[in-house]
């Protein structure tokens, strides 16, 4: 069955860039009925969409991360990467990678989630 | 932009019925779909689309919508059901954007 796995640092310093790649494995990331997303949750708190993307590289950004967030894509690979520049405290929280279906808009799989912390 | 707003928490005695809202303009366009998450574990689908549940999804969980109103029912109640629930929806405001429910804590008595 298809998995997604999340990868990349877990402490990150203030005002550098977070970097995470999401990796899925069981299925190929080139599907047509499905986009691939970024989900975050900071410590106590809800779910926040951070943005998604399709196998051909089209992205979608929540408007209140537009400005530092880039989502990129890599078939070969079968990984969808997430990159947040001049992150703050407030950036601090888990992060899910998840599949996104077409019909449905529904997140319906989604990685363990790992757990960035930015702090000096 | 959109939001989505749920009641903070609830609670339900074992094995009876607890509905969960969710409020907000892009329901109008969209159906929700509904997340539980326990805690230290990654949400999981348990209803999207107009009413339907993923393969292994017990049947006790059922999902409405009317208006800008959606609703997650779970109907007896189990020790298990004990989780947060999330919604969620596209953004009607355009551009493949969604947006999350605040998130409601049901407690099962």
């Amino acid at each position: 069955q298809l998995q997604l796995q999340e990868s990349g640092p877990g402490l990150v310093k203030p005002s550098e860039t977070l970097s995470l790649t999401c990796t899925v494995s069981g299925g190929s990331i080139s599907s047509s009925s499905y986009y691939w997303g970024w989900i975050r949750q900071p410590p106590g708190k809800g779910l926040e969409w951070i943005g998604s993307i399709y196998y051909s590289g089209s992205t979608y950004y929540n408007p209140s991360l537009k400005s530092r967030v880039t989502i990129s894509v890599d078939t070969s690979k079968n990984q969808f990467s997430l990159k947040l520049s001049s992150v703050t405290a407030a950036d601090t929280a888990v992060y899910y990678c998840a599949r996104l279906r077409t019909v449905g808009h529904a997140f319906d799989i989604w990685g363990q989630g790992t757990m960035v912390t930015v702090s000096s | 932009s959109s939001e989505l707003t749920q009641d903070p928490a609830v609670s339900v005695a074992l094995g009876q019925t607890v509905r969960i809202t969710c409020q907000g303009d892009s329901l109008r366009s969209y159906y929700a779909s509904w997340y539980q998450q326990k805690p230290g574990q990654a949400p999981v689908l348990v209803i999207y689309g107009k009413n339907n549940r993923p393969s292994g999804i017990p049947d006790r969980f059922s999902g409405s919508s009317s208006g800008n109103t959606a609703s997650l029912t779970i109907t007896g109640a189990q020790a298990e059901d004990e989780a947060d629930y999330y919604c969620n929806s596209r953004d009607s405001s355009g551009n493949h954007r969604y947006v999350f429910g605040t998130g409601t804590k049901v407690t099962v008595l």
